[in-house]
């Protein structure tokens, strides 16, 4: 049992479609991130929050809005995708944006856009 | 240009045999750290071994080694005894940064698979 939560594991999306990904860890970890991880691509950071502000945005489109309500609870909002937005997203944590003691992610979600 | 190198998109490996997987870095910070993470096809990444760039001896962490390799910019992973379990993706990853506020960024990754 990984100690960052994912959900859902897998989802199918049409282009219309607006769906959510969730992220919750209770590490009393105050930073979050979002990656991409495509095929044959490596991991891409997407965002990146510390005690719920986000520092880091990576050029993501709009069409992918994040929020972190709190330090435990990350989503990521998904409205008007493209077929090239399939890809696995990974959600990870750290104790603070120094990273200095380590990373802790999930077990990702499996978009599929069509 | 790419900050993570891995050479090998995939290895093959017989199972109870020693396997060594490649990666390079460039980096111009003098404090960072060098993580490997193993991907099953479930898609967790599961931490296995972290380097520090002042750490003088090489990690280990069970049947996982690393072999750090400062002036030449290398930090490749070493999995002793092999076992079927070990087939996935590995990453080679590095934290940098300054200020305290850092990135972690990974590698394209080497497909692993252990042969019986």
């Amino acid at each position: 049992e990984t100690g960052v939560t994912q959900t859902p594991r897998h989802l199918v999306m049409g282009m219309t479609n607006k769906k959510s990904l969730k992220c919750e860890q209770h590490l009393g970890h105050n930073a979050m991130y979002w990656y991409k991880q495509s095929a044959k691509k490596p991991l891409e950071l997407m965002f990146v929050y510390n005690f719920k502000e986000q520092t880091e945005n990576n050029s993501v489109p709009s069409r992918f809005s994040p929020e972190c309500p709190n330090s435990s609870h990350l989503f990521l909002h998904l409205h008007t995708l493209q077929p090239e937005d399939s890809a696995l997203y990974l959600c990870a944590s750290s104790q603070d944006v120094s990273g200095l003691d380590g990373y802790t992610f999930g077990s990702g979600t499996r978009l599929t856009v069509v | 240009a790419q900050k993570i190198t891995q050479t090998q998109p995939g290895m093959f490996v017989q199972e109870k045999e020693a396997v060594t997987l490649d990666c390079t870095y460039d980096t111009s910070d003098q404090s960072y750290g060098l993580f490997w993470y193993k991907q099953p096809s479930s898609g967790e990444m599961i931490f296995l071994i972290y380097q520090g760039s002042y750490d003088e001896q090489n990690a280990t962490e069970g049947r996982y080694s690393l072999n750090f390799q400062k002036a030449r910019k290398s930090a490749n992973l070493v999995i002793s005894a092999s076992q079927l379990g070990d087939s996935a993706m590995y990453f080679c990853a590095m934290r940098e940064g300054a200020g305290g506020y850092n990135k972690l960024i990974f590698g394209a990754g080497t497909r692993l698979a252990v042969h019986p």
